[in-house]
């Protein structure tokens, strides 16, 4: 099983600032990683897939790079709704895994 | 617009069984692959089982494996999870989601979620 570890637990950032998200796998994933923010009470919202593309209705400052074992979640300028919890995922090996999350605060 | 209802979820005794269904629509069902994803409440995400657009293939997480079952009725857009021999730790929310592609790996549509609770 491919394990993801995320980073920080927590980032505590104020509107108008840059994020900088990580996410480590324990292992290659190819390009198979995603992203989601959830909110809560909320079912999470895909954000990128496969590294680096943009869902449907993403707004452009959300980007994501990487490859091989190591990605970023950044959001360049953070509006007030951006604050959430985002979580990685991968797929290898017909097996799915998430990362445990990092709190934008 | 694409929908995705869960069902099914409730209070079980550890031993026990539920099935969750989950209505969709909005999109050509047989053309998506599916999953089940849980959260454990204030916890993190963690994926349960995913099945192929046509219901050949599904894979399941170790700790469900033998345990859990998942099906699709592509006539009836329902998407189901048989879940036997149920113990404590899979209390939580469950999400059915629809896949980007026929496994594409990331889910572009989630469910709003149904709760099951596993204690005596």
């Amino acid at each position: 099983e491919t394990v993801l570890t995320q980073s920080p637990a927590t980032l505590s950032l104020s509107p108008g600032e840059r994020a900088t998200l990580s996410c480590r796998a324990s292992q290659s994933v190819g390009t198979y990683l995603a992203w989601y923010q959830q909110k809560p009470g909320q079912a999470p919202r895909l954000l990128i897939y496969d590294t680096s593309n943009r869902a449907a209705g993403i707004p452009a400052r959300f980007s994501g790079s990487g490859s091989v074992t190591d990605f970023t979640l950044t959001i360049s300028s953070l509006e007030p709704e951006d604050f959430a919890v985002y979580y990685c995922q991968q797929r290898t090996n017909w097996s799915w895994s998430f990362g445990q999350g990092t709190r934008v605060e | 617009d694409v929908q995705l209802v869960e069902s099914g979820g409730g209070l079980v005794q550890p031993g026990g069984s539920l099935r969750l269904s989950c209505v969709v629509s909005g999109f050509t069902f047989r053309t998506y692959a599916m999953g089940w994803v849980r959260q454990t409440p204030g916890k993190g995400l963690e994926w349960v089982s995913s099945i192929s657009g046509n219901g050949v293939h599904a894979f399941y997480a170790d700790s469900v494996r033998g345990r859990f079952t998942i099906s699709r009725d592509t006539p009836n857009n329902i998407l189901s999870l048989q879940m036997n021999n149920l113990r404590a730790e899979d209390t939580a929310i469950y999400y059915c989601a629809k896949d980007r592609l026929d496994f594409g790996a990331s889910w572009t549509h989630w469910g709003q979620g149904i709760l099951v609770t596993v204690s005596s």
